[in-house]
């Protein structure tokens, strides 16, 4: 089975700070998706990748960069961190193909305080 | 409007119940339709997918695509207490990667 693999479960970081989400497949995937995920408004995409050193903007790029140096590995940069970031943030990969859904990671919790 | 449309619930039934979940949506691009099962505090995971209209069976799950009404439903049988989780829906155009989520229905089965 594919494994996307979030580095921290919970966080917490002071407004102002640059906070780095990490996220790791092991399926060699060439699509990965950064979501944030809030009560009411369901999952919405910040930023995806389509391969190695490429990036898209999602829905709501502001305040957020990414960066994707390695195949398995996409990085979510909050360049300085704000109370409205306090989110779930959740990774996923795709694989090839019109028939694969999403493999999503267990998510990271941040709290900007 | 919304593309997709899911009632949040929570939706309560009792073990043993047969669950219904549904989405309506307005793209009728939309080809690949899936639905995920996401625990408290956990990532959403894939459980369903389909192309196309029709319905697909997996164990005690069924998924059901009625394009013609725009309509995807997920029937659950024999619920158990474990399947207490939120539902999502997830659809997709045919050439893009990128779905439309649904908000998500909150299913509690109590013993």
């Amino acid at each position: 089975d594919v494994k996307v693999t979030q580095s921290s479960r919970y966080l917490v970081k002071r407004t102002g700070e640059k906070v780095f989400l990490e996220c790791v497949q092991d399926m060699d995937h060439e699509n990965m998706f950064w979501y944030r995920q809030d009560p009411g408004l369901g999952l919405r995409l910040i930023y995806f990748s389509y391969d190695v050193k490429m990036k898209e903007k999602g829905d709501i790029p502001e305040g957020y960069s990414v960066s994707r140096e390695k195949k398995e590995r996409f990085s979510l940069i909050l360049e300085s961190a704000s109370t409205n970031q306090t989110s779930m943030y959740l990774c996923a990969s795709r694989g090839p193909g019109p028939n694969y859904g999403y493999t999503f990671g267990s998510g990271t919790r941040l709290t900007v305080v | 409007q919304k593309e997709v449309e899911q009632d949040p619930g929570p939706l309560s039934v009792p073990e043993g119940a047969i669950v219904s979940l549904n989405c309506t949506y307005s793209n009728s691009a939309f080809q690949y339709f899936m639905w995920y099962r996401q625990y408290s505090r956990k990532g959403p995971e894939l459980l369903m997918y389909t192309y196309s209209s029709g319905n697909k069976e997996d164990g005690r799950f069924t998924a059901q695509v009625d394009k013609s009404s725009k309509y995807i439903s997920l029937f659950i049988r024999d619920s158990q207490p474990s399947d207490s989780a939120t539902y999502l829906c997830a659809l997709r155009e045919g050439g893009s990667y990128i779905p439309t989520f649904g908000r998500g229905t909150s299913l509690i089965v109590h013993p």
